[in-house]
């Protein structure tokens, strides 16, 4: 079944504390990219990746990281978490070209930063 | 003032109703244009895609893009108690900018039978 995983698919921490949300997709999908969604603010983008070893900034990049190893996987990492990260994340994943907007999203990250 | 305006409702129509919802824009470098809905608790998948100015349907569904008034809508006809989502906007640049995608608030929509 083609899909995009994501986990863990809840996550409550602490403030400082590192994480990584892992995300991956098996349909051999170019493009991947990383969302948070807040209530009233709709899907922000953090990160995305064109290609394995190409990754560029979204509109909210400040206190993420990202890295494009291979090409099924998106980590997504926090270094020093805080609870304005406090949001649901998204990952996605499609082909380029003129398919590129059909992106398949994964099914969540609630996270919570305490 | 943000890239992507769009209405957040809530939105709530009797069933058979036909449902506008709209989307405005500032960045003039946008060049395609998304609609996706999304249930509760789900992420949000690809509904409609247009490609500058135009009309496009699928169905029930319509999309039009305005470029030269910087405006977007998605029309649904005889709507239907499963349609009651959240429906995003989303828009993206060509070029360079082509990996940047930008989204609407989202309107919330109920169906109500």
């Amino acid at each position: 079944e083609a899909q995009v995983t994501q986990n863990p698919r809840y996550l409550i921490t602490v403030t400082g504390k590192k994480l990584t949300v892992t995300c991956s997709q098996n349909m051999n999908h170019e493009y991947m990219s990383w969302y948070r969604q807040d209530p009233g603010l709709g899907l922000r983008q953090i990160y995305y990746s064109m290609n394995v070893e190409v990754t560029d900034k979204g509109d909210v990049p400040e206190g993420y990281k990202v890295s494009r190893k291979e090409k099924r996987n998106f980590p997504l990492i926090l270094e020093s978490p805080s609870p304005n990260q406090t949001s649901l994340y998204f990952c996605a994943s499609s082909n380029l070209g003129l398919a590129a907007d059909t992106q398949y999203f994964g099914p969540g990250t609630r996270l919570t930063v305490l | 003032q943000k890239e992507v305006e769009q209405d957040p409702g809530p939105l709530s129509v009797p069933e058979g109703a036909i449902v506008s919802l709209n989307c405005t824009y500032s960045n003039s470098a946008f060049q395609y244009f998304m609609w996706y809905r999304q249930y509760s608790r789900k992420g949000p998948e690809l509904l409609m895609y247009t490609y500058s100015s135009g009309n496009k349907e699928d169905g029930r569904f319509t999309a039009q893009v305005d470029k030269s008034s910087k405006y977007i809508s998605l029309f649904i006809r005889d709507s239907q108690p499963s349609d009651s989502a959240t429906y995003l906007c989303a828009m993206r640049g060509g070029g360079t900018s082509y990996g940047k995608l930008t989204f609407g608030q989202g309107t919330i929509l109920t169906v109500h039978p």
